[in-house]
Order: structure tokens, then C-alpha cells, then sequence
């Protein structure tokens, strides 16, 4: 139990098809992120949302939507999506400075394969 | 601009030897370093990090991390490694002003019988 729980573990989805990704943390962190986790490239920022703002959006295309309704639960909403869009998606949360005994506390991730 | 390189793709070591995984960071103000560890399917674990204050850092599994300033260096080490060890490894950087953690590539660490 890392504290920050995503669900599905797994989705494989059509590209026409629209689906949810959801994120849930309790550790009373305030800023949540989504990461893109290719094969053999870099962890990629996607979002970051402090106390339910977005603040960062790293040239993500609309085809991802995220969605923080509270400081508990993060979203991010797919539509049309392409193959290459498959990957593994983690959802990380933290306080809102990072000078806490325990960083970015990340989820086990969705892997997501696109069809 | 803010970087985090990690010059190892892939690591192979034998059960027992002593590992060190490199990493070289490129940052403007003073650094706050991390050290994750992934395991195959899952999401990161933090193992070790660095904020000030002693260089040597010491983290979870047995893991330590020497902060080397000259150097711009946070390299990784444990003395004796064992078979779940093997993992891919993260090297992270960010700073005082800002929470966004800059990852390196990672290196992917091996270990044979």
C-alpha cells in the first residue's frame, strides 16, 4: 500500500473510445501529478495540480483531460486516443514543497495499451 | 536548464558484489536529490534522499547516496547485492522554489546468480 491508489490497473481501450483514469491519495498532500511512462524514454510531466489549480500543463494534447474536484482525487479523461498514447501512467502526489521527510509519493500506475 | 543524467542504460552485477549506479545532475540552485527505485509493473518507491546537511545519505534496503557538490554528483550504492534488487532506478532533482521532480533516464540494474 504506497498510499496513493490508481485505478484500473490495466485498460485497453479502442480509439474512439473514451475512458477515465483515476487517482486517489489520503496522505493530506496537496499537489498531485500525472507522468507518462514510455518504453525506453524519460518519465514525462504531463500535469500538476497544487491545491486543486492546475498549474502546470507540459504541451499535453486535448486528448488528455485531467480533473481534480479535491485535494484527493485526481482524474485524467481520455478520448481519441492514438497508439502511441499507450504506456504506463503514473499518478504521484506530495506535499506542496517538496522538503518533507518523504518526496512525491507515487501510485502503481495504469497500464494503458491503445488498439 | 535543469537536467538529470544517468550515463548507465543497463547494469548487470552478480549476487553479493558491491553496485554503484551514477548520477550527474545539472541544476542552478541548491538541489534536493532523490533516489527511486521501480520494480517491474509497479510505480516508484523512494529509497533515499538528500536536502542538506550530512553528504552521505542513508535509505532504505541497504541503499546510501553521496551527495558530491564539486562533482554535481548523487550516485547510488549498496555493498552487497541481492537478487531483488533488480529493478530500473531513478535519479530525481528539484529545488527550494518549486516541487517538480526532474527524473533522470534511469538505469536498469540486473543481477545474476
Amino acid at each position: 500500500e504506497t498510499g496513493v491508489t490508481q485505478t484500473p490497473r490495466h485498460l485497453v481501450m479502442g480509439m474512439t473510445n473514451k475512458k477515465s483514469l483515476k487517482c486517489e491519495q489520503h496522505l493530506g498532500h496537496n499537489a498531485m501529478y500525472w507522468y507518462k511512462q514510455s518504453a525506453k524514454k524519460p518519465l514525462e510531466l504531463m500535469f500538476v495540480y497544487s491545491l486543486e489549480e492546475r498549474v502546470e500543463n507540459n504541451s499535453v494534447p486535448s486528448r488528455f483531460s485531467p480533473e481534480c474536484p479535491n485535494s484527493s482525487h485526481l482524474f485524467l479523461h481520455l478520448h481519441t486516443l492514438q497508439p502511441e498514447d499507450s504506456a504506463l501512467y503514473l499518478c504521484a502526489s506530495s506535499p506542496l514543497r517538496v522538503e518533507t521527510p518523504y518526496g512525491y509519493t507515487f501510485g502503481s500506475g495504469t497500464r494503458l495499451t491503445v488498439v | 536548464a535543469q537536467s538529470v543524467t544517468q550515463p548507465d542504460i543497463h547494469i548487470t552485477v552478480s549476487e553479493g558484489a558491491s553496485l554503484e549506479l551514477r548520477c550527474n545532475y545539472s541544476y542552478g540552485a541548491t538541489p534536493y536529490l532523490f533516489w527511486y527505485v521501480q520494480s517491474p509493473g509497479q510505480g516508484l518507491q523512494l529509497l533515499l534522499k538528500y536536502f542538506s546537511g550530512d553528504t552521505l545519505v542513508q535509505g532504505i534496503k541497504g541503499f546510501e547516496a553521496e551527495f558530491k557538490r564539486s562533482q554535481s554528483s548523487f550516485n547510488l550504492r549498496k555493498p552487497s547485492v541481492h537478487w531483488s534488487d533488480a529493478a530500473e532506478y531513478f535519479c530525481a532533482v528539484t529545488g527550494g522554489a518549486t516541487n517538480k521532480l526532474i527524473f533522470g533516464t534511469g538505469t536498469l540494474l540486473a543481477v545474476q546468480p
